[in-house]
């Protein structure tokens, strides 16, 4: 078991470019979910996905598009790179949303992009 | 606003002391509350998760407790290791909410000396 994987570990784009991060999880996970952290700030919530083919809005989502065409595969992509997008993206899932408070979120390892 | 407040932001112990890093929080009504660890260059990983109901959680040589009259939570670590070294974030989750609503804190960065 792999768990939650993030593909690339490190990207550098100039202002304006485009960029696809690809999350994979193996945990038949319903939920899946994109973060960014920045520096002195907890993680905020970019979009997220309760199955396949659907998609919602977090709290942070304007510059971003985000595409569920598998259960396994949560795709996260910039259209038009911008400075204020440099963060560390992390990727979770999750077996369900947890209204009871008993799911746990597993993430993963994170993407380093730099907007120049 | 819901808010997480964690303190300190940073603690420096030496290996084998016990330490205890603290969360307030604000979202109410209140669901959950959990403590997760994220070693640098890491990814969270979870440790605890407490509902409204729960008092205490342990994992190991972690033990999270929660008063939910005060909206205070802590995280105890027992006989720290080199390998506690990390960020420890508090999560607060609303009542008849989804894990899509969570509020994450900013962490707490723990190091262990030798």
């Amino acid at each position: 078991n792999a768990g939650v994987t993030q593909t690339p570990k490190f990207r550098v784009l100039k202002t304006g470019q485009s960029m696809t991060l690809l999350c994979a999880q193996d945990m038949n996970h319903e939920y899946m979910y994109w973060y960014r952290q920045d520096p002195g700030m907890g993680l905020r919530l970019i979009h997220y996905s309760v199955g396949e083919g659907t998609t919602a809005k977090g709290e942070v989502p304007d510059g971003y598009n985000v595409s569920r065409l598998k259960k396994q595969n949560f795709l996260l992509g910039l259209e038009s790179a911008a400075p204020s997008q440099t963060s560390v993206y992390f990727c979770a899932s999750s077996y369900s949303s947890g209204t009871g408070g008993k799911d746990t979120q597993y993430f993963g390892p994170g993407t380093r992009l730099t907007v120049l | 606003k819901n808010q997480v407040e964690q303190s300190p932001q940073s603690l420096i112990i030496l290996e084998g002391k016990n330490c205890t890093l603290q969360c307030n929080y604000t979202v109410s009504p209140f669901s959950n509350l959990r403590w997760y660890k994220q070693d640098t260059g890491r990814g969270p990983v979870s440790l605890t998760i407490m509902t409204f109901s729960e008092n205490t959680k342990s994992n190991g040589r972690y033990t999270a407790t929660l008063d939910a009259d005060t909206k205070q939570s802590s995280l105890h670590i027992t006989a720290s290791q080199l390998s506690d070294s990390a960020s420890y974030i508090c999560v607060v989750g609303p009542w008849g909410a989804g894990s899509y609503q969570l509020t994450f804190g900013k962490g707490t960065k723990l190091s262990v000396i030798p």
